[in-house]
């Protein structure tokens, strides 16, 4: 167990309506990660973090943004959920020898 | 960009058998390697990280090599058991930069 907790575990939501999920670390790692996993795409990377206030793009990053003010806590936010965002989200924290470690996930819903 | 391929999509195997799982990228510039498992619903769990320095990792009945130059790794399981049925994901993390590539990973059923 890493010490990784994400909230909400299961959201449905509205096409058009904004979401915030939220990653908490309870081990002070520098490197903080966002993932969609689809089914025939494996796990993509949205957005990453190495630091307070220093982000950068994964992969997928259009239509999300992150936000991270405390070194424990990252946020993805969806400004306008799309039924395209429908997916299982995973936070990850990544070691000193980038070894990454996943939270439970959220599955998200978008009707 | 990275491609990472992982054959066969899924395995069906005897108890007690000893198994290979495969995992192949496109881009040999790597600083690391990383074997998951994941189970219906949950997140995944790291079993092995091979830095790109390193050609092997043990940990109990798993052992996990990578071969950089051909692009490949594998994920070696030994005296297979009805508790390893899981999927079985790897990663790449590119030399240059924070990215991490996924494979689609292998669904390995271990049958009593």
């Amino acid at each position: 167990d890493a010490g990784i907790t994400q909230s909400p575990r299961h959201k449905v939501t509205e096409t058009g309506t904004p979401v915030t999920l939220r990653c908490h670390q309870t081990e002070n790692h520098r490197y903080m990660y966002w993932y969609r996993q689809d089914p025939g795409h494996g796990l993509r990377l949205i957005h990453y973090s190495y630091g307070v206030k220093d982000t950068d793009k994964g992969e997928v990053s259009d239509g999300y943004s992150v936000s991270r003010s405390k070194t424990e806590d990252f946020l993805l936010t969806l400004e306008s959920a799309t039924s395209s965002q429908t997916s299982v989200y995973f936070c990850a924290i990544g070691r000193d020898t980038y070894e990454q470690y996943f939270g439970p996930g959220t599955r998200l819903t978008v009707t | 960009k990275q491609e990472v391929t992982q054959i066969p999509a899924a395995l069906s195997v005897p108890e007690g058998e000893n198994l290979v799982l495969n995992c192949s990228f496109t881009d040999s510039a790597i600083y690391n390697l990383q074997w998951f498992r994941q189970d219906p619903g949950k997140g995944l769990t790291s079993l092995l990280l091979i830095q790109s320095s390193q050609r092997e990792q043990t940990s109990g009945r798993l052992n996990a090599s990578l071969d950089k130059s051909s692009g490949r790794s594998t994920l070696y399981i030994a005296a297979s058991q009805p508790g390893d049925s899981a999927t079985y994901l790897c990663a790449v993390r590119r030399a240059a930069g924070n990215q991490f590539y996924f494979g689609t990973g292998t669904s390995l059923t271990v049958i009593p």
